[in-house]
């Protein structure tokens, strides 16, 4: 099975920062990658899908880049509706997800 | 609206069963693949299912292979999970979730609210 591993664990940052989150494939999964946010207790939310294409009604600020084995989640200027946790997920010939970034308050 | 809403979670103990269902609407329900996914407390999603839009091909994680068994009634716009022989392990928020496109191989881009499993004696 492919494995996703994503780093770091836990971010902490400021509004306005530039935050960059790193998705790594055991595999080359080409570009079938895609990042969601979650809050607490709510469902994950697509943000991006096939490594760069943002999903309708999502902030420009969110990017996508990456093929192969490493990807990024780039948010070019944090707001406070983005600290959340942050996942990445291969979707071709399995389903599988990373373990997840936190982003939090510094 | 697009909805998918999940229900029959509760707390149950190991070794009995327990049955899911996700009733969808705003959607085309009888020609997309329907996924179920599950996130243990703490921890991050793990795909658990998929059911093929006419019923006729379903795929399942190791970890529940042979216990839990997905379903669809297209007439209902309902997506089904039976789950026996229940471990702790087990224990976790069920989501169902729809691909985009309608294929298996979609990014997730509709999600339910999630029903609560605890699996505990």
């Amino acid at each position: 099975d492919i494995q996703m591993t994503q780093s770091p664990s836990t971010l902490s940052a400021s509004v306005g920062d530039r935050v960059t989150i790193t998705c790594r494939a055991s595999q080359s999964i080409t570009n079938w990658l895609a990042w969601y946010q979650q809050k607490p207790g709510k469902a994950p939310k697509l943000l991006i899908y096939k490594a760069s294409s943002l999903e309708s009604g999502v902030p420009s600020r969110f990017s996508g880049s990456g093929s192969g084995t490493e990807f990024t989640l780039t948010i070019s200027s944090l707001q406070p509706d983005d600290f959340a946790t942050y996942y990445c997920q291969h979707y071709n010939t399995y389903w599988t997800f990373g373990q997840g970034t936190k982003v939090e308050i510094k | 609206q697009v909805q998918l809403v999940e229900s029959g979670g509760g707390v149950v103990q190991p070794g009995r069963s327990l049955r899911l269902s996700c009733a969808a609407s705003g959607f085309t329900f009888s020609t997309s693949a329907i996924h179920w996914v599950r996130q243990a407390p703490g921890k991050g999603p793990e795909w658990v299912a998929v059911i093929s839009y006419d019923g006729n091909n379903r795929y399942y994680a190791g970890s529940v292979q042979g216990r839990f068994t997905i379903s669809r009634d297209n007439s209902k716009n309902t997506l089904y999970l039976q789950m026996d022989s229940l471990r702790a392990e087990d224990t976790a928020v069920y989501y169902c979730a729809a691909p985009m496109g309608g294929n298996y191989f979609g990014p997730f881009y509709i999600w339910g609210q999630g029903t609560m499993v605890t699996v505990s004696s």
